[in-house]
């Protein structure tokens, strides 16, 4: 258990539906995280909060759409997804100042 | 471009033995090094992270860092077949944990 819990653990969903991720941290972190590792790849940054500013890959499209209600929460809203979206979307969070990230144990999204 | 590279593997070794785990990177500013392992189907999870040149032990571990010739290696003592496992290396050049990853090297530890 590292502090981060992220909600679904698995989802399947098809290309025109609208679901959302969900992470959670009780570490008192500022600073959350998301990536996604793909098979084959190394883990990718998507997105970045900080004290509640946005920082982005500008790679990510834009049928991803994150939240940061609070230093504690963040979410991934997802919609109209292609297959090739399947991955592992983890959530991170850190201290700010302090470089380790702990991680969530995950979402396995699989997008038919 | 920022790039850290790491052999795939899989590195096997047998039990007991010294399981060595190699990493370049390719941006001179990188200031953080970290070393995340990663079991099939599960998330990375932190065991070593290093800021200065020189060695940093902890228990079977220990972190090596290169600065003037970028690289970072992780030296896993008395392997156990629970060692098994992929090996992230991360670094980042900023406060913020913008951690950049390998591919990791998967490391077999036979009985």
């Amino acid at each position: 258990e590292t502090g981060v819990t992220q909600t679904p653990r698995h989802l399947v969903m098809g290309m025109t539906n609208k679901k959302s991720l969900k992470c959670e941290q009780h570490l008192g972190h500022n600073a959350m995280y998301w990536y996604k590792q793909s098979a084959k790849k190394p883990l990718e940054l998507m997105f970045v909060y900080s004290l509640e500013e946005r920082v982005e890959n500008n790679s990510v499209p834009s049928r991803f759409s994150p939240e940061c209600p609070n230093s504690s929460h963040l979410f991934l809203h997802l919609h109209t997804l292609q297959p090739e979206d399947s991955a592992l979307y983890l959530c991170a969070s850190s201290r700010q100042g302090n470089t380790e990230a702990f991680f969530g144990q995950g979402t396995r999204l699989t997008v038919v | 471009q920022k790039e850290v590279e790491q052999n795939s593997g899989p590195l096997s070794v047998p039990e007991g033995a010294i399981a060595s785990l190699n990493c370049t990177y390719s941006d001179r500013g990188s200031q953080s090094f970290f070393w995340y392992r990663q079991y099939s189907g599960k998330s990375p999870e932190l065991i070593m992270f290093i800021y200065s040149n020189g060695d940093k032990e902890d228990g079977r571990f220990t972190a090596q860092l290169n600065k003037a010739s970028q690289y970072v290696s992780l030296l896993i003592r008395d392997s156990q077949p629970s060692d098994s496992a992929t090996y992230l290396c991360a670094v980042t050049v900023s406060g913020y944990s913008t951690l950049t990853f390998g591919k990791g090297t998967m490391l077999l530890v036979s009985p």
